[in-house]
């Protein structure tokens, strides 16, 4: 079974600041298959990034996806306020389509 | 745009059951896989199973396997999530989640379950 590893567990950082998020798979899960969402306190998850690179509709270019194999990033170039939540990466690939267990991002 | 409207907030006995609904609309139900995903407080997500409506065919986590059933309801455009042998443990929120090839595009907005000991 496929565990996906999110780093750091908390980054602290400003607005304005780039923003780099891992997500580590304990075996090969290829890119067709991944995908990030941000999730606000109260709220569902939202998709951001499918395919390990492509944006759903309605996210900033600001965000991107990228890597392939066992190691992806969700890169946000310059931070905006409201993009300061938890963030989970997940591989849809197959069953039991794991979560990772998310990066709090906070405002430093 | 699809808009998943689930059911409401649900209070149980440890040993009972919990049917959950996520209604539909704004797309095309039938041919969208809708997972279910719960979140105990504090934790990340974890998907239970999912259906693909056009075809009646539900796929579980072998974790809930012995205790989950999806269904779902082409004519009013809804799926359910049933939870049975509840535990404290199973106290979360559940959502409901469509997209096309399992991905989990649109979320329903969520059921908050408490199971009660």
């Amino acid at each position: 079974e496929i565990v996906l590893t999110q780093s750091p567990g908390t980054l602290s950082l400003s607005p304005g600041e780039r923003a780099t998020l891992s997500c580590r798979a304990s075996q090969s899960i290829g890119s067709s298959y991944l995908a990030w969402f941000q999730q606000k306190p109260g709220q569902a998850p939202r998709l951001f990034i499918y395919g390990a690179s492509s944006r759903a509709t309605g996210i900033p270019g600001r965000f991107s996806g990228s890597g392939s194999g066992t190691d992806f990033t969700l890169t946000i170039s310059r931070l905006e306020p409201e993009d300061f939540a938890v963030y989970y990466c997940q591989h849809y690939g197959g069953s039991p389509y794991p979560f990772g267990q998310g990066t709090k991002l906070e405002i430093k | 745009q699809v808009q998943l409207v689930q059911s409401g907030a649900e209070v149980k006995e440890a040993g009972s059951s919990v049917k959950v609904s996520c209604k539909a609309s704004g797309g095309t139900f039938s041919s969208y896989t809708v997972s279910w995903v719960r979140q105990a407080n504090g934790q990340g997500p974890e998907w239970m199973g999912m259906i693909l409506p056009i075809l009646g065919v539900a796929n579980y986590a072998q974790k809930f396997q012995a205790r989950v059933t999806i269904t779902a309801d082409k004519s009013t455009g809804t799926a359910y999530m049933e939870l049975s042998g509840l535990r404290s443990d199973d106290t979360a929120m559940y959502f409901c989640a469509s997209g096309s090839n399992v991905r989990l595009d649109y979320w329903g907005q969520g059921t908050l379950v408490t199971v009660s000991s």
